[in-house]
């Protein structure tokens, strides 16, 4: 079955604590992205990878760093998290830049 | 500033008359739009897009309409059925620009 699997769904964790989400396509997509989803604010891009070794800063990068090693992976690093990046985190993918997104289920994340 | 844009933050319908989600975009660069659905504890999902070489699109009981005049785009559903009822967010991507941006969403509910 073609999708994005995001992990994990669903992490509260403390200040200063680093955590990584990870994100895998199994779709052969070249694009993939990381948004954050807050109410009221929509989804908001934080990075994006227009393929393996390219990764670029979307609206709200700060705090986050990516990786893009291999074509199917695209985990989201946040060294120092902090209460504000407590948010629902969405993982997505496309063939190409200009095509249809695929989401993952999503990633809710809690800093206390 | 630019920005996405929604004109109403929920519609609530009857079952079976149709609905119309608006949305607004400011950057006239913006040559690729998508419409998206978002159920209750899911990622957004793709309804439908358009390219701006088009100012109509018809699918699956859904229409999008797309007034470059204006800046505007709306997405029609037909027969509004139950199951119709989630977030539906409009999304642009700047032809000189590689990310796609999302609009706050609107909440669509549909009355039995």
């Amino acid at each position: 079955e073609a999708q994005v699997t995001q992990n994990p769904r669903y992490l509260i964790t403390v200040t200063g604590k680093k955590l990584t989400v990870t994100c895998s396509q199994n779709m052969n997509h070249e694009y993939m992205s990381w948004y954050r989803q807050d109410p009221g604010l929509g989804l908001r891009q934080i990075y994006y990878s227009m393929n393996v070794e390219v990764t670029d800063k979307g609206d709200v990068p700060e705090g986050y760093k990516v990786s893009r090693k291999e074509k199917r992976n695209f985990p989201l690093i946040l060294e120092s998290p902090s209460p504000n990046q407590t948010s629902l985190y969405f993982c997505a993918s496309s063939l190409f830049v200009s095509g249809e997104l695929f989401f993952g289920e999503g990633s809710r994340l809690t800093v206390l | 500033g630019e920005s996405v844009g929604l004109h109403l933050p929920t519609l609530s319908v009857q079952e079976g008359d149709n609905s119309i989600i608006n949305c607004a975009y400011s950057n006239s660069a913006s040559d690729y739009f998508i419409w998206y659905k978002q159920e209750s504890g899911k990622g957004p999902q793709f309804i439908i897009d358009i390219r701006s070489n088009m100012d109509k699109r018809q699918g699956q009981r859904v229409t999008v309409l797309l007034n470059k005049t204006v800046k505007h785009l709306s997405l029609q559903i037909a027969a509004t059925q139950p199951g119709d009822s989630a977030v539906y967010f409009c999304a642009e991507r700047r032809s000189n620009n590689n990310d796609m941006r999302f609009g706050a969403g609107t909440r669509l509910t549909v009355k039995p």
